[in-house]
């Protein structure tokens, strides 16, 4: 168990609304990540932060944003929800710096209607 | 740019028997780690095993084995006498010389009674 909680779990949105979700640690890991995972592309990397409030981009940054004000927390963001957005989000954590295995969380699944 | 291709998309195979999912890699890192995932239909995803570029040695873990070769890119898995508990979807992923992970599209093994 590694420590990492994903709310909501579950979200069915409009298409237009904003959605925020969020990646909660408990054992002050500096490097968090957000993936979506979609039939046949595997998971693919939205941002990830190596610190507090140092972010950057992953494959598929396009029409999300990331914020991590406290160590624990990193929130993954869609300003304007778009059903090509649906999908499972998962969080994930590195143990050490550089390249560690990830652990990932359980996951939250999105619905875009 | 890295790339992970697991070719084959799904596997079904009688319970006892040996199955290989294979992974072939790219990248120009001379440094580079390789990772296995387990995705059981519960949905969370299980870290099982890393390897670095340094060393190829194969590893066995119970009935879990892992050839990795460099003069073939190649990183496959092995579970040897299959049980209905290791069905599941099975992602390799690539680390270079950035924090990031590229995962290939996985494999669905499906094991029969």
């Amino acid at each position: 168990d590694a420590g990492i909680t994903q709310s909501p779990r579950h979200k069915v949105t409009e298409t237009g609304t904003p959605v925020t979700l969020r990646c909660h640690q408990t054992e002050n890991h500096r490097y968090m990540y957000w993936y979506r995972q979609d039939p046949g592309h595997g998971l693919r990397l939205i941002h990830y932060s190596y610190g507090v409030k140092d972010t950057d981009k992953g494959e598929v940054s396009d029409g999300y944003s990331v914020s991590r004000s406290k160590t624990e927390d990193f929130l993954l963001t869609l300003e304007s929800a778009t059903s090509s957005q649906t999908s499972v989000y998962f969080c994930a954590i590195t143990r050490g710096q550089g390249v560690y295995e990830q652990y990932f969380g359980p996951g939250t699944r999105l619905t875009v209607t | 740019a890295q790339k992970v291709t697991q070719a084959q998309t799904e596997i079904s195979v009688v319970e006892k028997e040996d199955v290989t999912l294979d992974c072939v890699y790219e990248t120009r890192d001379t440094t580079y780690y390789l990772f296995w995932y387990k995705q059981p239909p519960s949905g969370e995803l299980v870290f099982l095993i890393r390897r670095n570029s340094f060393d190829e040695q194969n590893e066995i873990s119970g009935r879990y084995s892992w050839n990795f070769q460099k003069s073939t890119s190649s990183f496959n898995f092995t579970i040897t006498a299959s049980q209905v508990v290791d069905s599941a979807v099975y992602f390799c992923a690539l680390q270079g010389g950035s924090e990031k992970l590229v995962f290939g599209k996985g494999t669905k093994l499906t094991v029969n009674p």
